[in-house]
């Protein structure tokens, strides 16, 4: 399959202070990006949607000026918590489509922020 | 987010049974797919299904899509070790702009 890059994978950073997480679609384009977030042992839930060029979509609930994102070619959309506190500790984890509903959708590996 | 209400939530089983899981939806789907998650990994895909009444296999693994749009199962026979983990349903909106995920379940295979 192909393959999706996230980095860091792990990142532990002070309350206050902004942390960017990458997802890189590494040998195909990625017209759409989908950002998770997951708590431990739970499920993943759906945070943003972007395709590239445009604005990100935000599910109900979800900031969208704490969590900005940017899709700003077909290979890269960044996910950046703005202001991190602690209760943003969490894993988060990235997916890139190439094409229309029907094609896969692949999976980052995810990224661990600690907020201390 | 769609509401994907998936069973049992975890399973503990001999090496060499047969499992079996299931994934339902209070909404209509038109595809509904099979993932796997190992512990700080992201999920990959298993098995994806684009039709009412599909069934499909992947090795050991068959899922099927269900006849209402509603409801999908996995089952995975004879399992091994390597098994272990979990295993979360999936839906693509009839859009296609969004995927959610399914509460997950937790298999545990002892040798």
């Amino acid at each position: 399959g192909a393959v999706v890059s996230q980095h860091p994978s792990r990142v532990i950073c002070k309350s206050g202070t902004s942390v960017k997480i990458e997802c890189r679609s590494l040998d195909f384009q990625a017209t759409t990006m989908f950002w998770y977030r997951q708590f431990p042992k739970k499920s993943l839930m759906l945070m943003a949607t972007s395709n590239e060029g445009s604005k990100a979509t935000y599910e109900q609930g979800v900031e969208k000026d704490k969590f900005l994102i940017n899709h700003a070619s077909l290979t890269l959309s960044t996910l950046t918590v703005t202001s991190a506190h602690p209760e943003d500790s969490s894993f988060y984890i990235c997916s890139a489509r190439a094409g229309g509903p029907r094609t896969e959708a692949f999976f980052g590996q995810g990224t661990r922020l600690t907020v201390v | 987010g769609q509401q994907l209400n998936q069973s049992p939530q975890s399973m503990f089983i001999q090496e060499g049974e047969d499992v079996s899981m299931n994934c339902t939806s209070s909404s209509i789907f038109n595809t509904w797919l099979w993932y796997k998650q190992d512990p700080g990994e992201g999920p990959v895909l298993l098995i994806a299904l684009y039709k009412a009444g599909e069934l499909t296999s992947n090795g050991r693994l068959t899922a099927q899509f269900g006849i209402t749009r509603k409801d999908s199962f996995l089952n995975i026979s004879a399992s091994i070790p390597s098994d272990v983990g979990i295993y979360f349903c999936a839906v693509n909106t009839n859009t296609g702009n969004q995927f959610y995920f399914g509460t997950g379940t937790s298999l545990t295979v002892i040798p």
